[in-house]
């Protein structure tokens, strides 16, 4: 059975900080991954999806990355800013079906 | 991306009623319809995946019989809670189901609060 688990939790950050959100999954057999922005009480965003055979792809200040072999994937943010704030979701596709993270929850400090 | 709507965005009901929620896609069609629920600090746990002109799948601990799914053509998907009660309080996300390798969309989610 997949598990996806996000680490950190939560995380506070000063304004114009870089920062590294983390995905690990248990089984590699995936097709692809992806994340995701929620802000509360909303729904979810795409932001990035990388397929199993790509190892990263970026999107403005965003760059994921995917090591399917060892079961993790990384969301890079640089120079954040207070309007990231929200949780992030990573979620892996295997199966058919859509496996998610719990999430961590960002917040950036003005 | 896949444009999803879902109807209504919230509701207050009361224990023992039911509520219909409606997952619309609204620029290609869905054969395939994702529900999620997500409760209060935690992620989205896949309930059911329902079938275009045939019967929903559902996880495992997920009562069919209190959830029930019809997918009546290529754009409307619904779930109705049926018998409603506080701990089926919660978020309910719907996605149209998407090729393999295609990017996962969602509808903007329906607050169930039951009273």
């Amino acid at each position: 059975k997949q598990e996806v688990t996000q680490i950190p939790a939560a995380l506070s950050v000063p304004e114009g900080e870089n920062l590294v959100l983390n995905c690990s999954f248990t089984d590699s057999a995936i097709y692809n991954l992806q994340w995701f922005r929620q802000d509360p009480g909303k729904g979810l965003t795409s932001l990035l999806l990388i397929q199993s055979s790509q190892r990263e792809q970026t999107s403005g200040r965003l760059n994921a990355s995917l090591d399917k072999s060892s079961g993790r994937s990384t969301l890079y943010i640089a120079a954040s800013q207070p309007g990231d704030s929200a949780t992030y979701l990573c979620a892996v596709r295997g199966g058919g079906k859509l496996i998610f993270g719990q999430g961590t929850e960002l917040s950036v400090k003005p | 991306g896949a444009v999803v709507s879902q109807h209504p965005s919230w509701v207050i009901c009361k224990s023992g009623t039911s509520v219909k929620i409606e997952c619309r896609s609204l620029d290609f069609q869905a054969t395939t319809m994702f529900w999620y629920r997500q409760f209060p600090k935690q992620s989205l746990m896949l309930m059911a995946t329902s079938n275009e002109g045939s019967k929903a799948t559902y996880e495992q601990g997920v009562e069919k019989d209190k959830f029930l799914i019809n997918h009546a053509s290529l754009t409307l998907s619904t779930l109705t809670v049926t018998s409603a009660h506080p701990e089926d309080s919660s978020f309910y996300i719907c996605g149209p189901g998407a090729g393999v390798p295609d990017t996962q969309y969602f509808g903007p989610g329906t607050r169930l609060t039951v009273l």
